[in-house]
């Protein structure tokens, strides 16, 4: 199994809601990512886990929350979001000093 | 500060010529770079990579250069072909789990 999955496709959602995004690999990659990315712009990193713990948040606003309960699993927890965070969320995964590979992505509308 | 550019939003080849995406980046602690193709809403795929102790890897049609002195890189993809029109960003990293990635270039290969 090569692939990155992500769950849901779409999601709409309002500013009071919340929801959560998922994300599997089952290539026993040690890292997994979560990006975020504007229309006409390059993937953003949000937050990276490694070995299941979290090593970088990139200053990312509260209202997001990632939770990784296992090697396999990356969730993204979202509450009262605002129109602004309506984007295309990427989640990724690697070995160590190797590419990412990319899920499909989860578009978030926010209303 | 964009760490990793790509000066041409857009570039245009025709169908069996050589496509030649440039990307140019600032930091020199970078010792890994990647290009992805992306179509729209879905995730970026890996095409090729290069480490900084190389100038050149070549992966079928898809062929990589770096120029360190420069900080420089460029994706060749020879013969270009239709189904490779999509946006493609070229990535940096430096030892660190941390992809940056340049603002993309959008290739479109014509008949």
């Amino acid at each position: 199994d090569t692939e990155v999955t992500q769950t849901p496709k779409h999601l709409v959602m309002g500013m009071t809601n919340k929801k959560s995004l998922k994300c599997e690999q089952h290539m026993g990659h040690r890292a997994m990512y979560w990006y975020k990315q504007k229309a006409k712009k390059p993937p953003e990193l949000m937050f990276v886990y490694s070995y299941e713990k979290l090593s970088i948040n990139e200053s990312v606003p509260s209202r997001f929350s990632p939770e990784c309960p296992n090697s396999s699993l990356l969730n993204l927890h979202l509450h009262a979001l605002q129109p602004e965070d309506s984007a295309l969320y990427l989640c990724a995964s690697s070995s160590r000093r190797s590419e990412q590979f990319f899920g499909p992505g989860t578009r978030l509308t926010v209303l | 500060d964009q760490q990793v550019k790509q000066n041409s939003p857009s570039l245009s080849v025709q169908e069996g010529r050589i496509s030649i995406l440039n990307c140019d980046y600032t930091n020199s602690m970078f010792d890994y770079f990647l290009w992805y193709k992306k179509y729209p809403a879905e995730g970026p795929t890996f095409l090729i990579s290069i480490s900084s102790i190389k100038d050149k890897n070549e992966d079928g049609r898809f062929t990589v250069f770096l120029n360190k002195s420069a900080k420089h890189l460029s994706l060749h993809i020879v013969p270009s072909q239709p189904g490779d029109s999509a946006v493609y960003f070229c990535a940096a990293e430096g030892n660190t789990d941390k992809l940056i990635f340049g603002t993309g270039t959008r290739l479109q290969v014509f008949p």
